[in-house]
């Protein structure tokens, strides 16, 4: 039973470039949500996707979007890049309807920019 | 605004000394209270949660957290700490309000052998 994948592991990009980071859910999840790990700070929450929307957004410019697709994978883009995006991104997969489950997070994509 | 904070960043311990990692999160009606550990390396690993019931709750590896509603608190603890949990703990609640989750700034636990 596969847990949550992401990919890339690793990206270093220069500032004012776009990324796509991508994400699987756990077999059998429905819902993604997405969250930015500074270093030496907790997850922030970015949003989260479900049935292909997204359902609730966190704090974060319009510069960062998302995407669900019909098999419950999902695509983070973050537009002209900052220094200050530079994080480790998390995916965290989990049911919709089941919110007293708790959410699977992956390995993370960690983003470096020059 | 809703908020968790974890009173220590960074605890040192030697093994076989007892543990508790302070979490308080601001008022916000009904919460689902988690604990979190990332080992190095490591993506992050649910220790425990609360959802309803005995406020006292047992988690994997010996931890335990409990909720006191009173102090909006939810700390964790362990009688005897060993080398093997030198990690990144973060305490996060989910308000009933939404389903996204909210962290603290996390602990970084470091044990010496």
């Amino acid at each position: 039973d596969a847990g949550v994948t992401q990919s890339p592991t690793h990206l270093i990009k220069t500032r004012g470039q776009q990324v796509t980071l991508r994400c699987s859910p756990k077999s059998g999840h429905d819902t993604v949500s997405w969250y930015q790990q500074a270093l030496g700070q907790g997850p922030q929450f970015i949003f989260q996707y479900y049935e292909e929307e997204e359902r609730q957004r966190g704090n974060f410019p319009d510069r960062f979007s998302g995407h669900q697709f019909p098999n419950y994978s999902s695509e983070l883009n973050v537009n002209a890049l900052l220094l200050g995006d530079s994080a480790l991104y998390l995916c965290a997969s989990s049911l919709y309807h089941f919110s007293n489950q708790p959410q699977h997070f992956g390995d993370g994509t960690r983003l470096s920019i020059l | 605004a809703q908020s968790v904070s974890q009173h220590n960043h960074h605890v040192i311990l030697s093994e076989a000394a007892s543990l508790e990692l302070g979490c308080n999160y601001s008022y916000g009606g009904t919460v689902n209270l988690f604990w979190y550990v990332q080992y190095p390396g490591q993506h992050l690993q649910l220790l425990l949660k609360y959802f309803s019931g005995d406020p006292l709750v047992k988690g994997i590896k010996g931890f335990e957290a409990e909720f006191i509603k009173s102090k909006f608190s939810f700390n964790l603890r362990k009688p005897s700490v060993q080398w093997s949990d030198t990690a990144e703990y973060f305490c996060a609640v989910m308000y009933s309000s939404a389903s996204k989750i909210i962290f603290g700034s996390g602990t970084r636990l470091s044990i010496r052998p």
